[in-house]
């Protein structure tokens, strides 16, 4: 079964860090293309980042770019958010997502709960 | 940044209704277009990709249509497991960015 779970969520003060993590399994990880989405309490779905198989191309949203860092162990099946100098507004569910032919999303992992605040 | 603007943002509907909902892009994204469902303290779910594809495993009432900068779901006759949000999302360039969805809720 192909599967993400996501972990590393939880309560941080503004200006803290945060790792989460993505283990994958199912599927041979480093063939596929990588994302974080997020979604804060009652709202939408933000795209956050994408990384490459190889890990070699890597995009942000403008909100967290310099903040953020995305990666990826191919040898683990893992992927890896790197959250620095957090913000209020970037408390959210943070969910992966594997990007498979014509760039669609699927799966998702069930997400982790990231809280920022004081 | 490409703008993704669905409509409506939420509609009321009945068991074996035809729902259709749209979105729109601001520019041209020709179909790299996909389609999710959303339920409550659910990861979301891909309905239907390259605009117009349906995912394995997704029931056949579920369709997409469209290119350019205009598309539609339409759910040919809504079920009760069909309400939840339905969310599109362009995957033409970074930021991948998502519509701001559509509430579907029981009339």
């Amino acid at each position: 079964e192909v599967q993400l779970v996501e972990s590393g969520g939880g309560l941080v003060q503004p200006g803290g860090s945060l790792r989460l993590s993505c283990a994958a399994s199912g599927f041979t990880f480093s063939s596929y293309e990588m994302n974080w989405v997020r979604q804060a309490p009652g709202k939408g779905l933000e795209w956050v980042s994408y990384i490459s198989s190889g890990g070699t191309t890597i995009y942000y949203v403008d909100s967290v770019k310099g903040r953020f860092t995305i990666s990826r162990d191919n040898a683990k099946n893992s992927l890896y958010l790197q959250m620095n100098s957090l913000r209020a507004e970037d408390t959210a569910v943070y969910y992966c997502a594997r990007e498979g032919g014509a760039r669609r999303f699927d799966p998702w992992g069930q997400g982790t709960l990231v809280t920022v605040s004081s | 940044d490409i703008q993704m603007t669905q409509s409506p943002s939420s509609l009321s509907a009945s068991i074996g209704d035809r729902v259709t909902i749209t979105c729109r892009a601001s520019q041209s994204i020709s179909t790299y277009l996909n389609w999710y469902q959303q339920k409550p303290g659910k990861a979301p779910k891909l309905l239907i990709y390259a605009a117009s594809s349906l995912q394995s495993g997704v029931p056949s009432r579920f369709s997409g249509s469209g290119s350019g900068t205009d598309f539609t779901l339409t759910i040919s006759s809504l079920q009760p497991e069909d309400f939840a949000t339905y969310y599109c999302q362009q995957t033409y360039s970074t930021p991948r960015t998502f519509g701001q969805g559509t509430k579907v809720e029981i009339e």
